[in-house]
């Protein structure tokens, strides 16, 4: 069975500096992974997707994440972070066929002026 | 562009009350989830369907109940909502090609 793993509960960085969020997963074989990031009181907005293929991979607001196999790793980056950014960010792992969607626990963003 | 609505979008009830929330997508997606999820906190999976006349339960235990009778609706059904049930309900569809799963703007409840 898959799981998902997003260490940080909650991360602050300031306005125009970088960031990185940590998600590692479990699973046997080459997984499908998302990131999704979620506003206040709304639903969740896909970030971006691994299916297969080019290991780095661009998403939507400048937001890219890389495959790491040899990590069981999928850390979503941004290289210069807005006021706008601060949300909810989900990991998730799927696998071929019927299986639903496994999400991480979340990590809340803060970004400080 | 997804389309997956739900409504309400707000909803304040009494103890007792019988509700639905409603749920459409406009995609022809063959399966359908429903999630609960308190503020700021995880999600958790509460029910989800194949296609129709298919239903499951999901990995928490939810006193609500779905069905599935057009590929396009998956209303959630409260019999007698309690304080317990305050929470946010977000809707998810995928098609069968892919895992890649949009959710709708979800449906805020909360029980007096």
């Amino acid at each position: 069975a898959q799981s998902v793993t997003q260490p940080d509960i909650h991360i602050t960085v300031s306005e125009g500096a970088s960031l990185e969020l940590r998600c590692n997963y479990s699973y046997g074989a080459t997984p499908y992974l998302f990131w999704y990031v979620q506003s206040p009181g709304q639903g969740l907005q896909l970030l971006l997707k691994y299916f297969s293929g080019d290991t780095l991979v661009q998403g939507i607001k400048g937001f890219e994440a890389e495959f790491k196999r040899s990590q069981s790793s999928f850390n979503l980056r941004k290289p210069s972070v807005h006021w706008s950014d601060a949300a909810e960010y989900f990991c998730a792992v799927g696998a071929p066929g019927n299986t639903p969607l496994v999400f991480g626990k979340g990590t809340r963003l803060s970004v400080i002026a | 562009e997804a389309d997956i609505y739900q409504t309400p979008r707000y909803l304040v009830i009494g103890t007792g009350k019988k509700i639905t929330l409603e749920c459409s997508q406009t995609m022809g997606h063959d399966k359908m989830y429903w999630y609960q999820q308190d503020p700021g906190m995880e999600l958790h999976l509460i029910h989800y369907s194949y296609g129709v006349n298919s239903t499951e339960k999901g990995d928490l235990s939810s006193e609500s109940t779905v069905s599935r009778i057009r590929t396009e609706h998956f209303p959630l059904t409260l019999e007698s909502a309690r304080p317990s049930h305050t929470s946010q309900y977000l809707c998810a569809s995928r098609t069968s090609g892919n895992n890649e799963q949009f959710f709708g703007p979800g449906t805020r409840l909360t029980v007096l």
